[in-house]
């Protein structure tokens, strides 16, 4: 096992909404997420890694007040991205980390199916 | 700055051949490496994992590691055209689970 699911797979709407995206593990527990970015043929940005019951710690560059993340229960992170725009249009993925795979702390990261945001 | 670097690509290589797929990375305490492979519109899939120097096999797939090199390769036999895709190295770049990826080397197999 190492299922990590994502919802919803694709978003159309318009600018100044604001969109949730879900994240969830659901054969094991995740203390961290990951949530990243991805521009067409481009690789995988990381804008922030999500840690359950406290804040999430963000990468250079990231606006924490535009996402905003929640990892209120271990199989469960959301990211929100506020107010969207299109420049936000973009491939955003999650993934997790199986505690029962790998070695010592790094353990190899299983990623949801992405979610596809379109802004107009 | 920790960087994974790849050969964009694209490889091509014939159906049922060898192809090779080259990483390598500048923090020299990394201690962890994996491969993903990334179809076109879709996320990432984990394929191989390897900690340790020397080579891991699983079925038609072969990582390398040299740590002193710095270097990490994936080696797929009898390539088919369904392994046409785009190939991520990751390197654990520190804190927990925490990675860096490549950019990724688009892979073409012809039949």
């Amino acid at each position: 096992g190492a299922v990590v699911s994502q919802h919803p797979s694709r978003v159309i709407c318009k600018s100044g909404t604001s969109v949730k995206i879900e994240c969830r593990s659901l054969d094991f527990q995740a203390t961290t997420m990951f949530w990243y970015r991805q521009f067409p043929k481009k690789s995988l940005m990381l804008m922030a890694t999500s840690n359950e019951g406290s804040k999430a710690t963000y990468e250079q560059g990231v606006e924490k007040d535009k996402f905003l993340i929640n990892h209120a229960s271990l199989t469960l992170s959301t990211l929100t991205v506020t107010s969207a725009h299109p420049e936000d249009s973009s491939f955003y993925i999650c993934s997790a980390g199986h505690p029962g795979q790998g070695k010592g702390n790094n353990q190899p990261q299983h990623f949801g199916d992405g979610t596809r945001l379109s802004i107009l | 700055q920790k960087e994974v670097e790849q050969n964009s690509g694209p490889l091509s290589v014939p159906e049922g051949a060898i192809a090779s797929l080259n990483c390598t990375y500048s923090d020299r305490v990394s201690q962890s490496f994996f491969w993903y492979r990334q179809y076109s519109g879709k996320s990432p899939e984990l394929i191989m994992s390897i900690y340790s120097n020397g080579d891991k096999e699983d079925g038609r797939f072969t990582a390398q590691l040299n740590k002193a090199s710095q270097y990490v390769s994936l080696l797929i036999r009898d390539s088919q055209p369904s392994d046409s895709a785009t190939y991520l190295c990751a390197v654990n770049s520190g804190g927990y689970q925490k990675v860096t990826f490549g950019t990724g080397t688009k892979l073409q197999v012809i039949p």
